[in-house]
Parts: structure tokens; sequence; C-alpha cells
């Protein structure tokens, strides 16, 4: 079975501080697609990366940046100096080849403080 | 561009009443449709996702039903309403080739049902 789990439920910083969220899978397949999006107070999800099963070079976007380790099935997420803008919940989710399903986590909330 | 929306954006409705929420992708044809639900404190839950038009999978057996009489026109329904059923709904779409790519998503209907 597939799942996504995302431990952190609510996180808070202070604005500047860097912020790593958590995501763990689960999946007997081996190929797999990971994403991560986030979702502001306004309520739509924005797709922030996608990562394929047979990449597992970080990705670094600006101040956002990825580590995914097959090894420990995870896909952790990383904002480095962290702003009062990046306050929203973000989601982890799995897709597996050959469904249509896309499987999220339960998001973690994060708190920017100015 | 494509483009999708999602109406109501808020509803209040009685337990027992009937509910009809619509969704519409612009912009691009034959896509998959998803509807999710995200319930206080609780991650994205799949109801129901369709390849084509009249194809209907359903994830969560419940008094929820979904149609697609067209090809861009994703309905969720019930025709009575549980309190359980209050919610934040999420219609989404991506492209059919190989179904891997990113999701992308409405802006969502706020369902309380009193």
């Amino acid at each position: 079975a597939q799942k996504v789990t995302q431990a952190q439920t609510e996180i808070s910083v202070v604005e500047k501080e860097d912020v790593t969220l958590d995501c763990v899978y689960e999946t007997r397949d081996t190929t797999y697609y990971l994403f991560w999006y986030k979702q502001p107070p306004s309520g739509e999800l924005v797709f922030l990366i996608r990562r394929n099963s047979f990449d597992e070079q970080n990705e670094i976007s600006g101040r956002y940046s990825w580590n995914f380790q097959k090894s420990t099935s995870s896909f952790n997420f990383t904002i480095t100096a962290s702003q009062v803008v990046d306050s929203a919940v973000y989601f982890c989710a799995l897709h597996t080849s050959g469904t249509y399903k896309y499987i999220f986590g339960t998001g973690t909330r994060l708190k920017v403080l100015a | 561009s494509q483009t999708i929306h999602q109406w109501p954006a808020t509803l209040v409705q009685p337990v027992g009443s009937p509910l009809s929420l619509e969704c519409t992708v612009e912009g691009t044809s034959n896509p998959n449709l998803y509807w999710y639900r995200q319930a206080a404190g609780r991650g994205l839950q799949l109801l129901f996702y369709s390849v084509g038009i009249g194809q209907i999978s359903s994830e969560v057996p419940q008094n929820l039903s979904a149609s697609r009489p067209q090809d861009r026109q994703f309905i969720l329904s019930s025709k009575k309403l549980l309190l359980s059923d209050s919610g934040f709904y999420l219609c989404a779409w991506n492209f059919v080739s190989g179904g891997a790519g990113e999701l992308f998503f409405g802006e969502g209907s706020r369902l309380t049902v009193l």
C-alpha cells in the first residue's frame, strides 16, 4: 500500500530561520513520483516540485531545497531564511506509476513569525 | 493557458439537503479530473477521479457521488448531506499522458453542514 507521512503537524519559526519539513513515503513500486505543494491561507494548492524515483539529485530553487533519499524513503523540504510569506500548509504527495492516484500526507502547517 | 474553476466557493447547507459542486477546466482536452476533500486538521482525501467522460472511480464509499457529463466538467453530488461531509473540497486536473504530471488545483469549495 502507498502511504505518505508528515509527522510534523505544525512548526513555528522566527523569520530568517531555516526550517525543514519532513516527508516519509511508503511504496513497493520502483517507479514513482513525489511532489510538494504549498497551501496558502487562500486555500488553493500551489505546485512546488516533482521528483521521480530514478533521480535522487537534490534540487535547489531560490530559498527552497529538496533532499530525496531512497535509502530512508524520505523527501524533505528545506526553506532557507524563512519569510512571513512562507507561512502556509505544505503537503507532500506520492504517485506510483500505472495508477491515477495521488496520495497526500496530512500536511505540515508552517508559521513564520516576524 | 489552462485554468480550472470551482463553484460555489462557500456553501452552508442543513443536514439532509442535497449538494452539487461543479468544476470546469478550460484550455485543455481530455484531462484527468479529481475530487479531494480536506477535513479540518486532516490531509487531502481522494474521493473520486475520472479519466474520461462517464468514467468515475470512487475511492471512498459514502453518500457522495461524482459525474463527468462533459469532457472538462466534473460534478460532486450528494442526495442527503451528513455533518461529516463538512470540509474543503478541491477539484484538480492533470494531463492524461502517463498520469505522472503534477495536479493543478482549483480554488476550492468550503462546505459547512449544520
